[in-house]
């Protein structure tokens, strides 16, 4: 079975430039959420989506941050303008109704320079 | 604020002896806890999980133990082998029914097994 799918791997891009990052999550999955790890705060909760709604954004650290998931399969990550702070792992998470343990894709690590 | 901490950020253990990682946490609406493992450029994957009904659960060679009255619980592996040396991240959710899936985690355990 494919698990979490997330594009680019690595992105490196200058200060001020628009980012944009991919997530295909696990066919059948109702939940996705996006995360941002740094050695400071570990793994955050960016925001999540039930059925393609997102219902809590309270993680997204700023209006340069946004997400979208148009359908069940994709979702998108934006950062307009990037900032060197925005360097980070991030990833996308997927999982069932209910309780079930959230499955991960590999993340991308972003360096904004 | 920290609702879930993992305070020691590495251990090291030899090959066949236990593994003890611990966790604590704040917010005491907490009630489903997860483990999950992470490898070098790899996602977390998960590991093994306890509900606050329960003070235990066994997944083989893991085991997690809950103690609700201190907010603290603890993943013990025995025996410990080299492929277990990776970060482990404690998650902490309210609502095991199904009320939510949002989890917050720790800041992760690097365990490194000596052979």
């Amino acid at each position: 079975d494919a698990g979490v799918i997330q594009s680019p791997r690595h992105e490196v891009t200058e200060m001020g430039q628009e980012v944009t990052l991919r997530c295909k999550p696990i066919s059948g999955h109702d939940y996705l959420f996006w995360y941002r790890q740094t050695m400071m705060r570990g793994l955050e909760l960016l925001i999540y989506f039930n059925n393609n709604v997102p219902i809590d954004d309270s993680g997204m650290p700023e209006d340069r941050f946004s997400a979208k998931m148009p359908n069940a399969s994709f979702s998108t990550l934006k950062i307009q303008p990037s900032e060197p702070r925005d360097s980070a792992v991030y990833f996308c998470a997927s999982s069932n109704r209910g309780n079930q343990p959230q499955h991960f894709g590999d993340g991308t690590r972003l360096s904004i320079l | 604020d920290q609702q879930v901490k993992q305070n020691s950020p590495s251990l090291s253990v030899q090959e066949g002896r236990i593994s003890i990682l611990n966790c604590d946490y704040t917010n005491s609406m907490f009630d489903y806890f997860l483990w999950y493992k992470k490898y070098p450029a790899e996602g977390p994957t998960f590991l093994i999980s306890i509900s606050s009904i329960k003070d235990k659960n066994e997944d083989g060679r893991f085991t997690v133990f809950l103690n609700k009255s201190a907010k603290h619980l603890s993943l013990h592996i025995v025996p410990s082998q080299p492929g277990d040396s990776a970060v482990y991240f404690c998650a902490a959710s309210e609502g095991y029914g199904g009320a939510t899936n949002k989890l917050i985690f720790g800041t992760g355990t690097l365990l490194a097994v000596q052979p």
